[in-house]
């Protein structure tokens, strides 16, 4: 059974700084990991999608990186800024007939001006 | 284009009442899949459509159910509902052809709240 775990479960940075959010998956046999941010009490917004034969995706400040072998992905954040205070969520897909997503418990980040 | 719409947005209901929830997808989508989210659990899969047939189901019980329409707009209705069923529900489309699919785009959710 998959499982989808993201360390850790909350983060505080100042401003500017750059950081690195972490996502652990069990089973390596996906077909794609996706990663969303989510405002307080809204849905859920899709930052990037990593097939599996990938090995990074980049937009903008964000860079998100896949290493199917090990079961982790991490999404590095630079020059981070208030705005982007959120929770991060990953998730996987199984295979190429699904919808379904498993998604981590998520990370609450905070960016203090 | 429009995004993901869901309706209503709020909902209170009381014990053992039933709820039916909406959702429109993005043109041209085909797939809609369905999500829990609450604090405890967090985000957990309940069902996805495709053309109209359910493609996958999660572990839910037998209360939860949907349909999607000859349009890909999807229902889900909760029947006899409990306590526990407060939460965000989700939902999600995706172009989802039939061998592959793609970034999916979430709606708003709609807040149920169970009295």
């Amino acid at each position: 059974k998959q499982e989808v775990t993201q360390i850790p479960a909350a983060l505080s940075v100042p401003e500017g700084e750059n950081l690195v959010l972490n996502c652990s998956f069990t089973d390596s046999a996906i077909y794609n990991l996706q990663w969303f941010r989510q405002d307080p009490g809204k849905g859920l917004t899709s930052l990037l999608l990593i097939q599996s034969s990938q090995r990074e995706q980049t937009s903008g400040r964000l860079n998100a990186s896949l290493d199917k072998s090990s079961g982790r992905s991490t999404l590095y954040i630079a020059a981070s800024q208030p705005g982007d205070s959120a929770t991060y969520l990953c998730a996987v897909t199984s295979s190429s007939n699904t919808g379904k997503l498993i998604f981590g418990q998520g990370t609450t980040l905070q960016v203090k001006p | 284009k429009a995004g993901v719409t869901q309706t209503p947005r709020y909902l209170i209901k009381t014990r053992g009442q039933q709820v039916t929830l909406s959702c429109s997808p993005i043109s041209g989508h085909r797939s809609v899949s369905w999500y829990q989210q609450t604090p405890g659990q967090g985000l957990q899969f309940l069902f996805e459509y495709f053309s109209e047939t359910q493609r996958n189901k999660g572990n839910f019980p037998g209360r939860f159910s949907g349909r999607q329409f000859s349009n890909s707009r999807s229902e889900m209705n909760v029947s006899t509902l409990e306590l526990g069923d407060s939460a965000l529900y989700l939902c999600a489309s995706s172009p989802g052809t039939a061998t592959s699919t793609d970034t999916q785009y979430f709606g708003p959710g709609t807040r149920l709240t169970v009295l």
